[in-house]
């Protein structure tokens, strides 16, 4: 089992939409989570960063996460076609080693 | 947010021979690694770069094939050595992690000829 996975998708949806993305993954240890997005032919941007459980949110722009469940979504509202994009989530664990594991991303297109 | 210069943003190189990526960072950053990014795979760890001493090398990455220099807290290097076309990837460094935000550099796209 990896210890991130993500649904590489591809996700299509019509301008407007909520979009739902998800990654589970393994290992309970990992206590800071984050969410990247990357245009074709770009360096991924970081969209979102939360430690531990709970909900955060940055505009249109809302990031989950379920410990317990070992779940992580990012939720974007009223979605624009200038959203389309592959969003990586990501994580870390708290002291040690800080290096981050990524999902494989989701590719999302939204239609005008 | 720290602002990254990675340089060369692309390149195209002859099998045998080693690219020498670099990553420039505004401000004195603790933690620094290196990715590569192949198509449909994740983001995979090569190393971490560590300020006055040897790197860290993931399993499956060595030193002879992929040297890096952190010389200060702002600077590092990842060279490709003796290139061949499975290296043709996406290199990215990534400054910060773990309780701080971390940023990528624009990535650097490599093709191996």
């Amino acid at each position: 089992q990896k210890e991130v996975e993500q649904d590489p998708g591809p996700l299509s949806v019509p301008e407007g939409a909520i979009v739902s993305l998800n990654c589970t993954y393994s290992n309970s240890a990992f206590q800071y989570f984050m969410w990247y997005r990357q245009y074709s032919r770009k360096g991924p941007e970081l969209l979102m960063y939360t430690y531990s459980s709970g909900n955060k949110e940055d505009g249109r722009f809302t990031a989950q996460v379920d410990k317990s469940s070992k779940y992580i979504s990012l939720f974007i509202r009223d979605s624009q076609p200038s959203d389309s994009a592959t969003y990586l989530c990501a994580m870390s664990f708290q002291g040690g080693s800080e290096k981050l594991v990524f999902g494989k991303g989701t590719k999302l297109t939204v239609n005008p | 947010s720290a602002v990254i210069s990675q340089k060369p943003s692309r390149d195209i190189c002859q099998r045998g021979t080693s690219l020498t990526i670099q990553c420039q960072v505004d401000s004195q950053v603790t933690m620094m690694f290196w990715y590569r990014q192949q198509p449909g795979q994740s983001l995979t760890l090569i190393a971490t770069a560590n300020q006055g001493s040897e790197a860290t090398y993931e399993s499956g990455f060595v030193i002879d094939k992929f040297p890096i220099s952190r010389p200060n807290l702002t600077f590092s290097t990842l060279t490709v050595s003796n290139m061949s076309p499975e290296d043709s990837s996406i290199y990215l460094c990534l400054v910060g992690g773990g309780n701080t935000e971390a940023f990528f550099g624009q990535g650097t796209r490599l093709t191996v000829v």
